[in-house]
């Protein structure tokens, strides 16, 4: 069993749609959880980070952490053409020295006109 | 600011030959790590390195791979006698320091095929 499980898609969407990414993991240490975006050929990006459980909003993003239920998502409102990439979910035990992440394998996304 | 510098971009080895990868950090970052990203997979940490010492090798291949960060210079993964298996992507990433995710940045990789 993988320690982060993320479904790999395609997820295809229209333009405006709410998309929903998720990724469980099986390490109870895990204390920060990250999204990471990657375009083709290139390399991740942060788009945004939590730390423990909870809700953190970023314009159009929305990440939460449910820890009980070693569950995160990622919700993007008004999803655009640009969105399309790779969304990667990584997370960290980040025990004060560091870091290294532990990535799901990326869930592919399509915004469509 | 140039970011994280990884090259070459694209690397072609015959199996048996040696690749040597390369990554400038961003300027102030002390700290390099190293991942793995095979087809279909995600990424997979393989090391961790502050200038001249190797802080965190546990995702390394026992063998044919090797890492460095020397004083001046940059940041070189070594793989030995490359086999198929070891093509796939390989991004630096590098942070101002060891603790935190927000500045942790990552380079735009290179792609090794093993022919």
């Amino acid at each position: 069993q993988k320690e982060v499980e993320q479904d790999p898609g395609p997820l295809s969407v229209p333009e405006g749609a709410i998309v929903s990414l998720n990724c469980t993991y099986s390490n109870s240490a895990f204390q920060y959880f990250m999204w990471y975006r990657q375009y083709s050929r290139k390399g991740p990006e942060l788009l945004m980070y939590t730390y423990s459980s909870g809700n953190k909003e970023d314009g159009r993003f929305t990440a939460q952490v449910d820890k009980s239920s070693k569950y995160i998502s990622l919700f993007i409102r008004d999803s655009q053409p640009s969105d399309s990439a790779t969304y990667l979910c990584a997370m960290t035990e980040n025990t004060g020295t560091a870091s290294k992440l532990t990535f799901g394998t990326g869930t592919r996304l399509q915004v469509t006109l | 600011n140039a970011g994280v510098m990884q090259n070459p971009r694209h690397l072609v080895r015959r199996r048996g030959q040696e690749a040597r990868l390369r990554c400038s950090p961003m300027k102030g970052h002390s700290h390099v790590y190293w991942y793995r990203q095979l087809p279909e997979e995600g990424l997979k940490f393989m090391v961790y390195l502050q200038k001249e010492n190797i802080i965190d090798e546990s995702g390394m291949p026992k063998e044919r791979f090797s890492a460095e960060f020397p004083k001046e210079g940059p940041s070189i993964l070594r793989i030995q006698q490359v086999v198929r298996g070891d093509s796939a992507a390989y991004f630096c990433a590098s942070s101002s320091s060891g603790q935190g995710v927000d500045g942790y940045t990552f380079g735009s990789g290179t792609r090794l095929t093993v022919v």
